[in-house]
């Protein structure tokens, strides 16, 4: 059975400080998605990580993947209470193309 | 930008009885997709649909789900008889393409379904 698995589940952070959500996963894949939940929204995507190595950048948000180890990291700098929200990060198998999803990181930032 | 389209945006149900959620892909998407979110879990896909088919579909997919696009413009998810368990999130996706695509899949804003 393909697992995704993100820690922390919850994160209490204070604004300005940097923290990183983990995901990692038990399938070949070489695509990593994430996205942000707002309580009661829909998905909205944030990220696609398409290579071993790929690094993307918007805002206050980081992302990496590392295929070999089967992780992928989101990084997040200096936050803000706007990034309060719930981030999950989805793979697909090489095959198919369904997305399996992550437990789901629950951010809360504090001021 | 474009958007998936989901109606109604809330229903409730009582068990046994059939319901028929409503999406509204993107429109020049070619793939569709329906997943599941229980609340405060993760989620869940259920069945993807390429060429008026089905292309792929879980386990949770059963004899109870069907989906079908009989226009042009709509993608439905049918629950012939709804269980107390069928209560979740149900957000419709679209995709341009198979695998690879930009931006990952496009989600609408979803349909909570309670069943009572």
């Amino acid at each position: 059975e393909l697992k995704v698995e993100q820690n922390p589940l919850f994160l209490s952070m204070q604004e300005g400080k940097n923290y990183t959500i983990y995901c990692n996963y038990s399938t070949t894949s070489d695509r990593l998605y994430w996205y942000r939940q707002d309580p009661g929204k829909s998905l909205e995507s944030l990220f696609v990580l398409l290579s071993n190595g790929a690094v993307k950048q918007e805002g206050r948000l980081m992302a990496s993947l590392d295929t070999k180890a089967r992780l992928s990291t989101l990084h997040i700098t200096a936050a803000v209470h706007d990034l309060s929200a719930t981030y999950f990060c989805a793979v697909d198998r090489n095959t198919g193309n369904q997305f399996y999803f992550g437990t789901g990181t629950s951010l809360t930032v504090i001021p | 930008e474009p958007e998936v389209t989901q109606t109604p945006s809330h229903q409730v149900t009582q068990m046994g009885q059939e319901v028929i959620l409503r999406c509204v892909p993107i429109s020049n998407h070619l793939y569709f997709y329906w997943y599941r979110q229980i609340l405060g879990q993760k989620v869940e896909f259920l069945v993807s649909f390429y060429n008026n088919e089905i292309s792929e579909k879980s386990e949770i997919f059963d004899d109870q789900f069907s989906v079908e696009r009989p226009d042009g413009s709509n993608f439905t998810l049918k629950i012939r008889s709804t269980k107390l368990e069928d209560s979740a999130m149900y957000f419709c996706a679209s995709s341009g393409g198979a695998r690879y695509t930009e931006k990952g899949y496009t989600f609408g804003s979803g349909t909570r379904l309670t069943v009572v």
